[in-house]
C-alpha cells in the first residue's frame, strides 16, 4: 500500500531531551512537510522540503531541526529549544503537480 | 497574502441539514482549493478540491462552491450525517508554489 508512515503514534519527552519523529512514505513525492496542530489552531507549518538535501522553514521552526537524506524520508527532531512541544505533528508529501497533499496518522507528543 | 481565513470555528448542524464552512483569500495567485476532512486522531484527508476555471463542483452529498471575483468558496455538505462529524480544513496553493495554505479549521457536529 502507498502512502505516509509516521512513526511513533504516541511520544513522552522529558524536560531538556531532544526527541526524533519519524516521516516515510514510499508515494514517490518530491515535497514533505511537516506540521504542527495545537487544538482551535489548526496546521502550523514547521519546515518544508521540495528535494533531497534541501528544506525551507516554514512559520514555526524554532526548536526544529529537519533532514533530507532520502527522498522517501523526512525526519523532525524537536530540540530542547522548543518550550511548549506538547502538540500534534502531521508529516504530510506532495507530488510537483500542485494537487492532493497526503497526510501521516500523526504523531502525539507529550512533554512529562 | 498568503493567509486562507476560515469560518466558522465550530458548527451544529441537525441530522439531515446543510452544513455550510466559507473561507477567503487574498493571494490571487492561489489556483487549487482542496478541503480536508480530519477525525481525532487521525491526519487530514483530502476530501474534494476545485481549480478556478469551474465555479462548483459536487461529489455526492459534497459541494464546493467557488466566487473568484470575491476570492471566495465555501464547502457544503448536504443532508449531513453524525459520520460527517470532525474537523475541516480549506486550503490553497499555486503551481509554482510550495506549500498549501490551510484555514483555521472549523469543527462541525452532527446532532442525530
Amino acid at each position: 500500500d502507498g502512502g505516509i508512515t509516521q512513526s511513533p503514534k504516541y511520544l513522552f519527552r522529558k524536560e531538556g531531551q531532544n526527541v526524533t519523529l519519524s516521516c516515510e512514505q514510499n508515494l514517490n513525492h518530491d515535497a514533505m512537510y511537516w506540521y504542527r496542530q495545537d487544538p482551535g489552531q489548526g496546521l502550523r507549518l514547521i519546515y518544508y522540503s521540495q528535494i533531497v538535501n534541501d528544506f525551507q522553514k516554514g512559520d514555526i521552526a524554532e526548536g526544529y531541526s529537519v533532514s533530507r537524506e532520502k527522498k522517501e524520508s523526512f525526519p523532525l527532531t524537536v530540540t530542547s529549544a522548543q518550550k511548549n512541544p506538547t502538540a500534534f505533528y502531521l508529516c504530510a508529501s506532495r507530488s510537483r503537480d500542485n494537487t492532493e497533499a497526503f497526510f501521516g496518522q500523526g504523531t502525539r507528543l507529550t512533554v512529562v | 497574502q498568503q493567509q486562507v481565513k476560515q469560518s466558522p470555528q465550530s458548527l451544529i448542524v441537525q441530522k439531515g441539514g446543510i452544513s455550510i464552512i466559507n473561507c477567503a483569500y487574498e493571494n490571487t495567485a492561489f489556483d487549487y482549493f482542496p478541503w480536508y476532512q480530519q477525525f481525532p486522531g487521525k491526519g487530514p484527508a483530502l476530501l474534494i478540491a476545485i481549480r478556478p476555471d469551474v465555479s462548483e463542483k459536487k461529489e455526492g452529498r459534497f459541494t464546493i462552491s467557488f466566487n473568484k471575483s470575491a476570492k471566495q468558496f465555501s464547502l457544503h455538505i448536504m443532508d449531513s450525517q453524525p459520520g460527517d462529524s470532525a474537523t475541516y480544513f480549506c486550503a490553497a496553493s499555486w503551481e509554482g508554489g510550495n506549500k498549501l495554505v490551510f484555514g483555521a479549521g472549523t469543527i462541525l457536529r452532527v446532532k442525530s
